[in-house]
């Protein structure tokens, strides 16, 4: 059984430039939430997606968008780079929406924005 | 004002301390989970909650629904407990309040 992965491990951009993450969530679970961590902060909820259809999204604009594919992995992108995106993007994978599911947590993407 | 608040900030022990976290949140929840961050990022869920008590070995988790406060309780303490620890809430529409952490050091 694999874990969830993410790539790349790190990523330097330049404002203004846009970025996609990936995420291959664990096996059998079809539930993806995607988290933003700046340093020194808690992670932030983007949101989440359920058998490919979005399933709750955070505060954050509209230029941060997703999809979950078929084989339930995922993406994260982001348009129009702003200097405090920079930070830790997390995704974690469940086996279904419910309230009590275990998360299983990615190692990350760094993303600096210069 | 943050939705989930975290005490202490940060925490020094010496090896074998029984530790206390503790978490309020101030939203209606359907679940909280306590996570473990390690120094590079790796997250690792150690509990998920929506009522009662859990234990897995050293770690011990509680949760008052009426009271909106939860608790994350360490025996033993080992250096290799060293880490930020997070509360996380679930709340209505799939979306999740965090904690900013409780990084812990244990001395040996």
């Amino acid at each position: 059984e694999t874990g969830v992965t993410q790539s790349p491990t790190h990523l330097i951009k330049t404002r203004g430039q846009q970025v996609t993450l990936r995420c291959s969530s664990q096996s059998g679970h079809n539930t993806v939430s995607w988290y933003q961590q700046a340093l020194g902060q808690g992670p932030q909820f983007i949101f989440q997606y359920y058998r490919e259809e979005e399933n709750g999204r955070g505060n954050f604009p509209p230029r941060f968008s997703g999809l979950q594919f078929p084989n339930y992995s995922s993406e994260l992108n982001v348009n129009a780079l702003e200097l405090d995106d920079s930070a830790l993007y997390l995704c974690a994978s469940s086996l279904a929406a419910r309230p009590y599911n275990e998360q299983f947590f990615g190692p990350g993407t760094r993303l600096t924005v210069l | 004002k943050n939705e989930v608040e975290q005490s202490p900030q940060n925490l020094t022990a010496q090896e074998g301390e029984f530790i206390t976290i503790n978490c309020s949140y101030s939203v209606g929840i359907s679940a909280l989970h306590w996570l473990q961050q390690h120094p590079g990022g790796g997250i690792v869920s150690l509990f998920m909650l929506s009522s009662g008590k859990k234990k897995h070995g050293r770690l011990i988790a509680t949760i008052n629904i009426q009271e909106k406060h939860s608790s994350l309780h360490i025996t033993a303490s080992h250096p290799r407990d060293s880490a930020v620890y997070i509360c996380a809430v679930k709340v209505l529409g799939n979306q999740f309040y965090f904690g900013t952490g409780t990084s812990l050091t244990v001395i040996p």
